[in-house]
């Protein structure tokens, strides 16, 4: 079976740190892979995506920055932390063919102080 | 933009209670749609999700309808349980064209279910 795995769980950072997120997932091939951040209390604004190794879209301008070094790795990544950075980060994955179909990994809560 | 927004923010029903969750979607477009169901801390988990070739479909305990003359989708949750206390999001996606699966999601309504 498949599983997505993301780390660290909870962070807290200061203004102007950087930061990297990590996301990997296990039991499956060439799969798409996606980030996405949850305001408190809102939807799910849906920040990159990628259909393979070292292809990334951005879906909006920000921040933050997004690479997959691996067939099933993804990393969201900052050079310097914004207090409007703060959130729940999720990253996600579908088959390749079934692309609407997104299972969600645990997330990240992250606190920019 | 197009958008994907609920009716009802909150819902709070009694456990045995039938639940339904509204979700209304603008993106005349849209020929998929999925539930998921967000547990406190946790990543959204699929419930259940429908194309726009039907207008009904069934899973364990839950029943999707899509209505696309009104562009309205909607979670019915047979006999409620405390565990199914959560906040349920709708979700749309253009499937047919180059989103590669991009999904846009509603606000969100939180579930309320009382022993």
């Amino acid at each position: 079976s498949q599983t997505i795995h993301q780390w660290p769980a909870t962070l807290v950072q200061p203004v102007g740190s950087p930061l990297s997120l990590e996301c990997t997932v296990e039991g499956t091939s060439n799969p798409n892979l996606y980030w996405y951040r949850q305001a408190a209390g809102r939807g799910l604004q849906l920040l990159f995506y990628s259909v393979g190794i070292g292809q990334i879209s951005s879906e909006v301008p920000q921040n933050l920055s997004a690479s997959r070094p691996q067939d099933r790795q993804f990393i969201l990544s900052s050079k310097k932390l914004l207090l409007s950075d703060s959130g729940f980060y999720l990253c996600a994955w579908s088959v390749r063919g079934n692309e609407d179909e997104q299972y969600f990994g645990p997330g990240t809560r992250l606190t920019v102080t | 933009g197009e958008s994907v927004g609920l009716h009802l923010p909150t819902l709070s029903v009694q456990e045995g209670d039938n639940s339904i969750i509204n979700c209304a979607y603008s993106n005349s477009a849209s020929d998929y749609f999925i539930w998921y169901k967000q547990e406190s801390g946790k990543g959204p988990q699929f419930i259940i999700d429908i194309r726009s070739n039907m207008d009904k479909r069934q899973g364990q305990r839950v029943t999707v309808l899509l209505n696309k003359t009104v562009k309205h989708l909607s979670l019915q949750i047979a006999a409620t349980q405390p565990g199914d206390s959560a906040v349920y999001f709708c979700a749309e996606s253009d499937a047919g064209g180059t989103s590669y699966g991009k999904l846009t999601f509603g606000q969100g309504t939180i579930l309320t279910v009382h022993p």
